[in-house]
């Protein structure tokens, strides 16, 4: 089965909205946790990560919520902006001897000016 | 400090034929992933290697797609018999398995199946 799970293959945001990106997983022994941006022809980059230690991780408008118990993990922009248009891909991993790392599908956010 | 290196960027079969993607990861990364990411979508882990080790190859379709990294560092990816539903883009990817951080990625082999 799917081990991470976007569950909405799309968003669409106003400029200056908060932006809220989901993501679900399976595995509850993942204990790290990131964002990955996707721009069309281009590979993901890291956006954002977290370990399972802690429940939230700001960086500049990004923040991310882990709630385990929940298996959820989100995506907060604020103040979204039309360069936010892309594709975000979540993953979540393991580090308990050998590394796995999974991602979801993608949630494709469109910022409308 | 080189990233994740792929070759080649683009190829184009016709059904039935093979090819082979290589990847060079970062220097000093042990582990070394494959993943498929059809057109629209997130990337599918297909392989990962520690050190020239498969950890998992669950969602390899193992009777057309075969990986080595022999030596722990360089990797091919190898499909034979080409299917048009392998069309998609093939990533490369590598981390340091022992701190647990980031995952790089190549800029990937995009491949065509007509």
């Amino acid at each position: 089965g799917q081990q991470v799970k976007q569950s909405s293959p799309s968003l669409t945001v106003q400029e200056g909205g908060i932006s809220i990106l989901n993501c679900d997983y399976e595995n509850d022994m993942f204990d790290y946790f990131a964002w990955y941006k996707k721009y069309p022809d281009n590979s993901p980059t890291l956006l954002i990560s977290v370990r399972s230690n802690v429940d939230k991780r700001e960086d500049g408008r990004l923040t991310v919520f882990l709630n385990k118990s929940g298996k959820h993990f989100s995506l907060h922009i604020t103040a979204s902006q039309p360069e936010d248009t892309a594709v975000y891909l979540c993953a979540a991993g393991s580090n308990t001897g050998y590394q796995n790392f999974y991602f979801g599908k993608g949630t494709s956010l469109t910022v409308i000016p | 400090e080189a990233g994740v290196t792929q070759s080649p960027r683009y190829a184009v079969l016709q059904e039935g034929q093979a090819v082979s993607f290589w990847c060079d990861p970062i220097s000093g990364h042990d582990t070394l992933y494959w993943y498929q990411q059809p057109r629209d979508q997130g990337p599918q882990l297909l392989v990962y290697f520690r050190d020239e080790a498969v950890i998992d190859n669950s969602q390899l379709p193992s009777d057309r797609f075969s990986a080595v990294r022999p030596k722990g560092t360089n990797s091919t990816l190898k499909i034979q018999s080409a299917k048009q539903g392998d069309t998609a883009t093939y990533l490369c990817a590598s981390s340091s398995g022992t701190t647990n951080t980031e995952v790089f990625f190549g800029k990937g082999t995009r491949l065509t199946v007509v």
